[in-house]
């Protein structure tokens, strides 16, 4: 059961977009729409901005879109904002009631 | 409002075993629509699956700890509790508790300081 792959950084100007991906195998990602996109800003506990691929908690700003394409998920944050500065991290249904992260991605606005 | 709450010693010595319990408030454990489970992440580092508990008592753990590790519920008390043997340094971490739906984490507890230090 092997980390999600995630970028170790991304960075963006505000206002503009930026994708972070989450590549897996045909064993989690590939296999299950059942993937996560958590924000966690230092010292505090990850909150999710993405369920089930594509879909956005309640609260959760318009600017969070998550896809799915094979192995690989993505979160795209558009209209970045100075707030959106924090570690990300994917999550995905492994089976069996298993389930793997990935190594986190630092987002930072420019 | 769901909220989870993890308790437990801050403090743990080599070799002996870490407990933490997390308090489920503002919605029953007893729910067939989710499971709940732990993660941890070490200092500095990324999130670790841990493992996963459903109200009936059936367990699921992260192969690489599931010797381990030991989660049980109490839904009586609406709460559900970690054990972790044999500790080290290497286990010294932020505990949290969460709410599963559809396997992954919806909600999520504020997370406990463990240290493993003699």
């Amino acid at each position: 059961q092997s980390a999600l792959t995630q970028p170790a950084s991304v960075s963006g100007s505000p206002g503009q977009s930026i994708t972070i991906s989450c590549t897996g195998t045909s064993s989690d990602v590939g296999s299950y729409d059942v993937v996560s996109w958590y924000q966690q800003h230092p010292g505090k506990a990850p909150k999710a901005v993405i369920s089930e691929v594509n879909k956005r908690p309640s609260g959760v700003s318009n600017r969070f879109s998550g896809s799915k394409s094979g192995n690989t998920a993505s979160l795209t944050i558009s209209g970045l904002q100075a707030e959106d500065e924090a570690d990300y991290y994917c999550c995905s249904y492994a089976g069996n009631s298993k389930l793997v992260f990935g190594g986190g991605t630092k987002v930072t606005v420019l | 409002q769901l909220q989870l709450q993890e308790s437990g010693p801050g403090l743990v010595k080599p070799s002996e075993t870490l407990s933490l319990t997390c308090n489920v408030s503002g919605g029953s454990i007893s729910s067939s629509n989710y499971y709940w489970g732990w993660i941890r992440q070490p200092p500095g580092k990324g999130l670790e699956w841990i493992g996963t508990i459903y109200y009936s008592g059936s367990t699921y753990y992260n192969p690489s700890l599931k010797s381990r590790v030991t989660i049980s519920v109490d839904t009586s008390k609406n709460q559900f509790s970690l054990k972790l043997s044999s500790v080290t340094a290497a286990d010294t971490a932020v505990f949290y508790c969460a709410r599963l739906l559809y396997g992954v984490p919806d909600y999520w507890g504020q997370g406990a300081l463990v240290t493993v230090s003699s």
